[in-house]
């Protein structure tokens, strides 16, 4: 299978500060790749969609000017949480998509966990 | 009413059994359908995706459709305890990167 992968696993900082969350596709090239955040016990929650050289497409809710998405190439996604505070603690998951195959399945990043202090 | 509708559980099986995961989705366009299965702290990994009608055979794993009745389920066959984890359920339209995710099923496999 497709293999994606994330940067950090795991982040803790201070409330204020700015974290940027790295997502790779491996071995495709994804055209579209989706960002999400789960609370603990919740449902996957998607907060944009993204695709290479374009704008995101942010959900209903998600503040596009706190977290910015920038996917600058058909390998490489990164959302910046930008001054961040506790209720920002979550964990952040990536996906990547290809515009080849059928059905385009998503292929998942294996997270970011954020704890903001 | 939600895109897609999966019972949250907990389902409990014992070990051997079949497991049965069921999924209905509100979008009569939708073309494509997924079983992710999520392990507690982990990120999603697909298990299944299924486009036509009928049964699908993977391993211990069987996904099975039907559009007319906009129902979707997943069955394991044999559980193990290492099935153990949260099942979602994923429904796109046909060649169009938009996919809505059911809340998820939590499956238990006791020894």
């Amino acid at each position: 299978g497709a293999v994606v992968s994330q940067h950090p696993s795991r982040v803790i900082c201070k409330s204020g500060t700015s974290v940027k969350i790295e997502c790779r596709s491996l071995d495709f090239q994804a055209t579209t790749m989706f960002w999400y955040r789960q609370f603990p016990k919740k449902s996957l929650m998607l907060m944009a969609t993204s695709n290479e050289g374009s704008k995101a497409t942010y959900e209903q809710g998600v503040e596009k000017d706190k977290f910015l998405i920038n996917h600058a190439s058909l390998t490489l996604s990164t959302l910046t949480v930008t001054s961040a505070h506790p209720e920002d603690s979550s964990f952040y998951i990536c996906s990547a998509s290809s515009s080849g195959g059928r059905g385009n399945e998503q292929f998942f990043g294996p997270g970011t966990r954020l704890t903001v202090l | 009413q939600k895109e897609v509708e999966q019972n949250s559980g907990p389902l409990s099986v014992p070990e051997g059994a079949i497991a049965s995961l069921n999924c209905t989705y509100s979008d009569r366009g939708s073309q494509s359908f997924f079983w992710y299965r999520q392990y507690s702290g982990k990120s999603p990994e697909l298990i299944m995706s299924i486009y036509s009608n009928g049964d699908k055979e993977d391993g211990r794993f069987t996904a099975q459709l039907n559009k007319a009745s906009q129902y979707v389920s997943l069955l394991i066959r044999d559980s193990q305890p290492s099935d153990s984890a949260t099942y979602l359920c994923a429904v796109s339209p046909y060649n169009n990167n938009d996919m809505r995710f059911g809340a998820g099923t939590r499956l238990t496999v006791k020894p």
